[in-house]
């Protein structure tokens, strides 16, 4: 079992909706990274959450550390959303594990 | 916010030379900058961990002869890919961890992708 899974593997979406995508981990953090990784190959990093929750425009980024579980989530998609969208995890020993992403595709 | 730089951003080369890649962190000092390898369709791995002033750490299987990191100043880390093959074709993303951080933020730069003939 990876230590970083994350649900779906591929998500395809109309322009408007409300995406949901979820991330489990297995191991102690003390940060969870969301990235979001365009066809170019470019990483921005999007949040970076050791609790709560964080917003940044139609971003939503919620973590629950007693059930080891993050969701990002995008209200109002966009076409220009389309990207994969990977979760990684950090312990004391800085070493992020990534999951194996999750490829979103936004239909106009 | 932070931002951290590559360059290039991509690079074409032959077979048996040397590349080198650089990871810069523009507006804050980086104790430590990691260095990851992307092949197609997989996930970022974690190559080698470099802090500055110090020689890198490197993950297991990775070649520390082959893969030669400099980290020699705060804002600055260098990979040379040494006598590059077909096999090493990627894309190389490093990430900065800001100096006196208290939390355990990464920031990354944009990757260079690397093809070697």
């Amino acid at each position: 079992k990876n230590e970083v899974e994350q649900s779906p593997q591929n998500l395809t979406a109309q322009e408007g909706e409300f995406i949901t995508i979820n991330c489990s981990y297995s191991v102690g953090i003390s940060a969870l990274h969301w990235l979001q990784q365009h066809p170019g190959g470019g990483i921005v990093s999007l949040f970076m959450l050791s609790s709560g929750k964080k917003k940044h425009g139609r971003l939503i980024a919620t973590i629950n550390i007693q059930e080891k579980h993050s969701s990002l989530h995008i209200t109002a998609s966009h076409p220009r959303d389309s990207a994969v969208y990977i979760c990684a995890v950090g312990g004391g020993s800085e070493k992020l594990v990534f999951g194996k992403g999750t490829k979103l595709t936004v239909n106009p | 916010g932070a931002v951290v730089s590559q360059h290039p951003s991509w690079v074409i080369c032959k077979s048996g030379t040397s590349v080198k890649i650089e990871c810069r962190s523009l507006d804050f000092q980086a104790t430590t900058m990691f260095w990851y390898r992307q092949f197609p369709k997989q996930s970022l791995m974690l190559m080698a961990t470099s802090n500055e002033g110090s020689k890198a750490t490197y993950e297991q299987g990775v070649e520390k002869d082959k893969f030669l990191i400099n980290h020699a100043s705060l804002t600055l880390s260098t990979l040379t890919v040494t006598s590059a093959h077909p096999e090493d074709s990627s894309f190389y993303i490093c990430s900065a961890r800001m100096r006196q951080s208290s939390s355990y933020e990464q920031y990354f730069g944009p990757g260079t992708r690397l093809t070697v003939t």
